[in-house]
């Protein structure tokens, strides 16, 4: 069964610095999406992005944040000048579309957590 | 704001009992409904969805909706130690919307 999946499973980094998470999605899946959780809290929705463009973002998303679609399977999410608080676990989700109709399911790759420091 | 409450637990349950998971949520606009399981530093795990009010069944696993009072929940059947997770209710809106929104999770451990 094709699965998402992301690298890398773990980042460390310095306060201030640029991160990039990546993710590839499950083949055919059009809509990805990136979610965070904070440890002990809830999972967040940040961002949708379908079509190369972002559909949807909370307001979590801001310009600290972007994603984009570099190769045409690959998904990233840049964090830019990267603060304590970023600290998370960072899901990559892919949802599915088929000609019979929109399906609602997402589903999750197995997460980047970044520490920083 | 949009909310998705439920208890967090821990919910003990005996081997082989029922676990009932229960969740609210507050935009009465909701379309979609979801039960992950989360097992400890892992990611989300889609078990069930749900769309209309009634039940869904899946093996052990069933999903309840009701609509009017806001309500939704998640019965496991004969419950085994590999249960033992979190379970996040996760909700969505609708109305061109996808994302989801989740609840903080309710704990469930079944004790052998």
């Amino acid at each position: 069964e094709p699965e998402v999946t992301q690298t890398p499973s773990h980042q460390v980094t310095q306060m201030g610095q640029e991160v990039i998470l990546r993710c590839v999605p499950i083949s055919n899946h059009l809509y990805f999406y990136w979610y965070r959780q904070i440890l002990g809290q809830k999972v967040e929705f940040l961002v949708s992005f379908y079509n190369n463009e972002i559909s949807e973002k909370s307001e979590i998303f801001d310009d600290q944040f972007s994603v984009e679609r570099p190769d045409g399977s690959n998904f990233t999410l840049k964090i830019r000048s990267t603060k304590l608080e970023d600290s998370a676990m960072y899901f990559c989700a892919n949802r599915s579309r088929t000609s019979g109709g929109v399906y609602n399911e997402q589903f999750f790759g197995p997460g980047t957590r970044l520490t920083v420091l | 704001q949009k909310e998705v409450e439920q208890n967090s637990g821990p919910l003990s349950v005996p081997e082989g009992a029922i676990a009932s998971l229960n969740c609210t949520y507050s935009d009465r606009g909701s379309q979609s409904f979801f039960w992950y399981r989360q097992y400890s530093g892992k990611s989300p795990e889609l078990i069930m969805s749900i769309y209309s009010n009634g039940d869904k069944e899946d093996g052990r696993f069933t999903a309840q909706l009701n609509k009017a009072s806001q309500y939704v929940s998640l019965l496991i059947r004969d419950s085994q130690p590999s249960d033992s997770a979190t379970y996040l209710c996760a909700v969505r809106s609708g109305a061109g919307s996808y994302q989801l929104t989740f609840g903080k999770g309710t704990k469930l451990s079944v004790i052998p």
